[in-house]
């Protein structure tokens, strides 16, 4: 099974600031769907970013990017301008593209971001 | 709205007492999931299913079943609750092909007492 690595369970950055979450996978897979989930303290599950294995070009979603390196099998969540609201905790997740189990996901420990005003 | 509907959203219960926690999704999504979720594990899966009548194994089944009658609903059952089921458990449901995200439901906090 693929297996997915938050290596950080906390950081903190200076409101305003940039920061990065590191995100590391291990796959025998090419083709395959990487995502980024934010969990506030109300516990919902938000989809903040998603990449797909195929594109090189870095997926953006207004202050949030992502630095995705193939080869390392590395995907890694910038924040740009923190927020407030940024604060939360933040799981990376992948997705397998094998059909016969449903494509299935699997998700990293996650990293808890504090936000310091 | 589309949306993923858990109930409850709190759930205290005594070791032994057999409970349900729903799930139902709005969005014709054929891949539904349970999750639960501990500090320093992430989220781990309980059991999925790809569509309707067909479900099968995450990685911790064990205590928890499941069934898909109709292609909405996805409830999660604990036949006789332990203490170390008390969890964050969360339900999903997604597309199964092209990529598509998952959709979670926002969550039931269970103590099994």
């Amino acid at each position: 099974a693929q297996t997915v690595t938050q290596s950080q369970p906390e950081m903190s950055v200076q409101e305003a600031e940039t920061v990065t979450l590191s995100c590391t996978y291990d796959t025998s897979e090419s083709d395959y769907y990487l995502f980024w989930y934010k969990q506030p303290p109300s516990r919902q599950m938000i989809l903040v970013i998603r990449q797909e294995a195929y594109k090189q070009q870095n997926a953006t979603e207004n202050r949030f990017s992502v630095n995705f390196q193939k080869a390392a099998k590395s995907f890694s969540l910038k924040i740009s301008d923190s927020q407030l609201g940024d604060a939360a905790m933040y799981f990376c997740a992948y997705r397998s593209t094998i059909t016969n189990t449903g494509n299935q996901f699997y998700f990293g420990t996650g990293t808890s971001l504090t936000v310091i005003p | 709205e589309a949306q993923v509907t858990q109930n409850p959203r709190y759930l205290i219960t005594v070791t032994g007492k057999k409970l349900t926690v729903t799930c139902s999704q709005n969005m014709n999504h054929e891949y539904m999931s349970w999750y639960r979720q501990d500090p320093g594990l992430g989220l781990r899966q309980i059991y999925y299913s790809m569509n309707v009548e067909v479900t099968d194994k995450g990685d911790v089944p064990e205590g928890y079943k499941v069934s898909r009658k109709e292609k909405r609903n996805f409830p999660l059952i604990l036949e006789s609750p332990s203490p170390n089921q008390t969890s964050l458990y969360f339900c999903a449901s997604s597309l199964y092909r092209d990529g598509s995200p998952l959709h979670f439901g926002n969550g039931t906090r269970l103590t099994v007492t």
